[in-house]
């Protein structure tokens, strides 16, 4: 399975925006860039996923870069709701299982 | 709409106990159903998933067992618990073609202490 790289915490105010940044350097051409979030003591939540081009939904958008071996999730404005641990999550095309890493656990503060 | 229940929330068992989880699903039909384990301050690790009734896979070795015996119904067990076992257990269902799980959603997870 290819692998990603996150920072482990990323610090940001209230009503910023906020660029979590993911790295994947051996994805292959069928894999789906995916993100969750998980808030303290519940399970995770889905957030947004991509192939090639940009997305944008009710909760973030999601910048691919070019080459695909990098993407960045985008928070327009951050929430205290925001805070959490955010997994970005390689998944091949004809696979049906998330495989989890270690995340970028966001503090937002007041 | 689509729920997602698992019972119970907490569970505070002694080491070498039996276990039982679990997880139903309901506003949906032939559903992947997947069982993650989340050890205190660690990532999230898949234990089981499964895409049809009788239809178990394992992702890693242990103690641990699951069972689909109805459609929406995905039983975590264990006949012996060990210390090792203690962790949030959740249970997810996933929806999409059948090949490719592109949005997965979870239950509220229990919190498991083996003592």
């Amino acid at each position: 399975d290819a692998k990603t790289t996150q920072p482990n915490s990323m610090e940001s105010n209230e009503e910023e925006p906020v660029h979590l940044p993911c790295n994947h350097s051996t994805i292959s051409g069928t894999d789906y860039i995916h993100w969750y979030r998980q808030l303290p003591s519940q399970g995770p939540e889905y957030v947004i996923h991509g192939l090639t081009s940009n997305v944008n939904n009710r909760m973030a958008s999601l910048a691919i870069a070019e080459d695909r071996k990098s993407s960045t999730l985008i928070l327009h404005r951050a929430t205290l709701r925001d805070a959490a641990v955010y997994y970005c999550i390689l998944t091949p095309y004809n696979t049906d299982k998330l495989i989890f890493g270690t995340g970028t656990r966001l503090q937002v503060f007041p | 709409s689509q729920t997602i229940h698992q019972w119970p929330a907490t569970l505070v068992q002694p080491v070498g106990s039996p276990l039982s989880l679990e997880c139903t699903v309901e506003g949906t039909s032939n559903p992947n159903l997947y069982w993650y384990r989340q050890a205190a301050g660690r990532g999230l690790q898949l234990l089981f998933y499964s895409v049809g009734i009788g239809q178990i896979s394992s992702e890693v070795p242990q103690n641990l067992s699951a069972s689909r015996p109805q459609d929406r119904q995905f039983i975590l067990s264990s006949k012996k618990l060990l210390l090792s076992d203690s962790g949030f257990y959740l249970c997810a269902w996933c929806t999409g073609r059948r090949e490719y799980c592109y949005e997965q959603y979870f239950g509220p997870g229990t919190r498991l202490t083996v003592t």
